[in-house]
């Protein structure tokens, strides 16, 4: 089976743009997670979703939301980027719900903000 | 006081070491999870546990309910092994919190 794909891999923004990951995960996969991982704030949650629905969310401000479709690919959007939100995204999908079955991460998309 | 905390920050080993990290945490959990992360970034779950002791050919981790507190243990220590290994705790449906990770390096 091919792994979790994220895409793009690498993207340069500037202060004030929007910018959409996409997250493929595995097939037959049901959930996918989305994480941030900072050099200062190490890896955070950002949220989860199971069937297209929310299910939770870390605590990050509204800019930052997501969507899964109906076959199970996820995307995140940050709109009106800081320079902060420079970062690696990372995505990971599970067969079931996060805290039951075991995660399988993507290769991340490493965001720079200018 | 993080609620995720690991020890040691950094291990340097010679290859065939036996090697262990430490992760407790204060809040009361139903998984903890050990990631790996290579340089470059792609992160791979190691283990997923709720109790006892699992091992997955040279890793073995090992959690205490009781004590909050899990080891992952690396026998026969590879340089391929460097890496960093980061602890992470989830309760039932909330949110994954994650230690600061262990930064690895095996040499020959």
């Amino acid at each position: 089976k091919a792994g979790v794909t994220q895409t793009p891999r690498y993207l340069i923004k500037t202060r004030g743009q929007q910018v959409t990951l996409s997250c493929s995960p595995i097939s037959g996969h049901r959930s996918v997670s989305w994480y941030q991982q900072t050099p200062g704030q190490g890896l955070q949650f950002l949220f989860e979703y199971f069937s297209e629905t929310q299910r939770n969310k870390g605590n990050f401000p509204g800019r930052f939301s997501g969507r899964q479709f109906s076959n199970s690919r996820s995307e995140m959007n940050v709109s009106t980027l800081e320079l902060g939100d420079s970062a690696l995204y990372l995505c990971a999908s599970s067969l079931g719900v996060r805290e039951r079955y075991e995660q399988y991460f993507g290769p991340g998309t490493r965001l720079t903000v200018t | 006081k993080n609620e995720v905390e690991q020890s040691p920050q950094n291990l340097t080993a010679q290859e065939g070491e036996f090697i262990t990290i430490n992760c407790s945490y204060s809040v009361g959990i139903s998984a903890l999870h050990w990631l790996q992360q290579h340089p470059g970034g792609g992160i791979v779950s190691l283990f997923m546990l709720s109790s006892g002791k699992k091992k997955h050919g040279r890793l073995i981790a090992t959690i205490n309910i009781q004590e909050k507190h899990s080891s992952l243990h690396i026998t026969a220590s590879h340089p391929r092994d460097s890496a960093v290994y980061i602890c992470a705790v989830g309760r039932n449906t909330d949110k994954l919190i994650f230690g600061t990770g262990t930064r690895l390096q095996v040499f020959p």
